[in-house]
This record gives C-alpha cells, structure tokens and sequence, in this order.
C-alpha cells in the first residue's frame, strides 16, 4: 500500500467555521507534511510531523492548527478562516524526516482537499 | 532566504519534440527531487538526485545534477500528450532539514 489518502476532496466552508482535514498512510512512514498549494503555484510547506511531533511550523497563523493523533494519521484543525485561504491542501509522507541521511525522504503526496473559504 | 529558481515558467512543445527544464539554486544542494503533477492532480515523486554529476534515466526521461550541486535539469525525448502536466524541482539545500519546491514548468504537448 504506496496510498496517502485525505479526506474530504472538497470542502466550502465560511469564515466563522471550524473544520478539519483528514490525511491518513499505512506505509510506517514517521514524517507527516501538510502544504498549501495556490493554483498555478508550488506546494508551499506549512508543517512537518517527525516521529509523531512537530518538528517545523513554518510561521503558519494559529487558524491553522495541525495534530497527530497517531503515526498513521495527520490532521489539520481550521478555525476562522479568510477567503485567501482559499487553496488546495495536500497531505504527504515519507519513510523517513529529511534531516536524515541516505534516502528515505521521497514524499508520497495524498490528492489534497480542495477548500473554498466564503 | 533559500531560493529554487525554475525555467521556463511554461513550454509548450508538438508531440515528439524534446523539453527540458532546469532548477538553479543559489546555495549548494545536498539533494534534489523531480515530481510531476498532472492537470487536477497532486505530485508524483520522481526521481532522487544525490551525487555531483548524476545522471539518471527513466525510459524518455533524463534528470541530471551539476558538478557543483547547485543545478539540476530534466529532459523529455520526444514527448508524448501523456507528459503534459507541471514539473516542479524539489531542492535540499545542505543544512537544512526540509525541501524547496521550484515555481514549476507547466508543459503542454500538441498532439
């Protein structure tokens, strides 16, 4: 099993809202990312898991609040959103985090929630 | 700031012409990654490039790493309408514990 798999694909959701995305690997990878991607642009990195704690934030604001349950599950916590948030949110694992060395760090990318913020 | 330079931005090539994109990074790169996304889609892992001067082959396909590990370039022979899609870089520059995408080439392929 090489799937990640989030759930749901689509979500419109208005800024008062709280929701949350779900990604989820069976593969025993122990590094969780979550990106943001705008159309026509790359994936933007937003949080990095590591054995199961959070190892980089890239300065995300708190709307966004990621949590790992357990290491075959990542989820991602929305809470008072802006239309600029508006994006596709990709899960992705790999086998291991990247401050390792030699290999392990391919990322296997989920197909992404697409999220539209009214 | 670390910085993935990506060029072209978009290619647009008829079927069975070559393509090619490269990745230029401003520091020294311990690795670098090549994924595909589709139209619609997410991306694809490619490939993993790790020593200086590595070339690798996947069928049509070419990726290779410079010298210096600062660039990295991916080539199509005679593509297909199945190569359409945007081709980012991923780079690890040394030191650093995460990747940086490159903006991407969309490629478009006129059958």
């Amino acid at each position: 099993d090489t799937e990640v798999t989030q759930t749901p694909k689509h979500l419109v959701m208005g800024m008062t809202n709280k929701k949350s995305l779900k990604c989820e690997q069976h593969m025993g990878h122990r590094a969780m990312y979550w990106y943001k991607q705008k159309a026509k642009k790359p994936p933007e990195l937003m949080f990095v898991y590591s054995y199961e704690k959070l190892s980089i934030n890239e300065s995300v604001p708190s709307r966004f609040s990621p949590e790992c349950p357990n290491s075959s599950l990542l989820n991602l916590h929305l809470h008072a959103l802006q239309p600029e948030d508006s994006a596709l949110y990709l899960c992705a694992s790999s086998q291991e985090p990247s401050q390792m060395t030699g290999g392990g760090e391919t990322q296997y990318f989920g197909p992404g929630t697409r999220l539209l913020v009214l | 700031g670390q910085q993935v330079m990506q060029i072209p931005q978009y290619q647009h090539v008829q079927e069975g012409e070559d393509f090619t994109t490269y990745c230029n990074s401003s520091t020294t790169l311990s690795n670098i990654q090549w994924y595909k996304q589709r139209p619609g889609g997410h991306p694809v892992f490619l490939i993993q490039l790790v020593k200086s001067g590595e070339v690798k082959k996947q069928k049509r396909l070419t990726f290779q790493f410079g010298e210096a590990k600062k660039n990295s370039s991916l080539h199509i022979t005679a593509t297909q309408t199945t190569d359409v899609g945007t081709y980012f870089c991923a780079a690890r520059p040394n030191n650093f514990n995460k990747f940086y995408f490159g903006s991407g080439t969309k490629l478009n392929v006129k059958p």
